[in-house]
């Protein structure tokens, strides 16, 4: 079975400084995907990020980058320079290769960035 | 480009009663998958469609159905309502759904209270 573990539940950042959120993920499977998403307070998931499980370099896009370390399953998203309206849920994804569209999410961490 | 679009955005009904949720996904985009989201349990999904078949599954009891029109347009139908299926309806689409690479784009969410 696939999981994916998100053992932070609330964090705070000051504004402009980067922050790592952390995301643990389980799976058999040897084709993956990882992704992040941001959900603001409106409630809208908005993808952030992907990572493919045979990409040998980490994924980057804009501020958001993501810290792949396949042997520790470890896909930890970086948030360079963060700014206030970073402040949303952040949930780690993955999906396996016979999973279809299936996303299986994590319990997400919620991200408050402080001026 | 327009986004994936939810309605009705918000819903209150009462227990014993049906609702009918409805998703138009990015143009182009074939693949429909609704996920419900709630405090406790986080988000789940509930199924996935991709030319008007049902690719996938969660686990959810059958009062939880969907379907998928020919222009990929997506509704779910929710029978005999319980106060436990109170959540944010989340409807995400992609172009297709062969590899766990294909990103999904994710609606505003329909918001559902049962009384």
């Amino acid at each position: 079975a696939q999981k994916i573990t998100q053992t932070q539940p609330g964090m705070f950042v000051q504004e402009k400084e980067a922050v790592t959120l952390d995301c643990t993920y389980d799976t058999s499977d040897q084709s993956y995907g990882l992704f992040w998403y941001k959900q603001p307070s409106s409630g809208e998931m908005i993808f952030l990020i992907y990572q493919g499980s045979y990409d040998e370099q980490n994924a980057t896009e804009g501020r958001y980058s993501l810290n792949f370390q396949k042997a520790r399953k470890s896909a930890n998203l970086v948030i360079s320079a963060s700014q206030l309206g970073d402040s949303a849920m952040y949930f780690c994804a993955m999906k396996g290769r016979d999973q279809g569209g299936k996303l299986i999410f994590g319990q997400g961490t919620e991200l408050s960035v402080k001026p | 480009k327009a986004g994936v679009t939810q309605t009705p955005r918000y819903l209150i009904k009462t227990r014993g009663q049906q609702v009918t949720l409805s998703c138009s996904p990015i143009s182009g985009h074939r693949s429909v998958s609704w996920y419900q989201q709630t405090p406790g349990q986080g988000l789940q999904f509930l199924f996935e469609y991709f030319s008007e078949t049902q690719r996938n599954k969660g686990n959810f009891p059958g009062r939880f159905s969907g379907r998928q029109f020919s222009n990929s347009r997506s509704e779910m139908n929710v029978s005999t309502l319980e106060l436990g299926d109170s959540a944010l309806y989340l409807c995400a689409s992609s172009l297709t759904v062969a590899s766990p690479s294909v990103e999904q784009y994710f609606g505003p969410g329909t918001r559902l209270t049962v009384t």
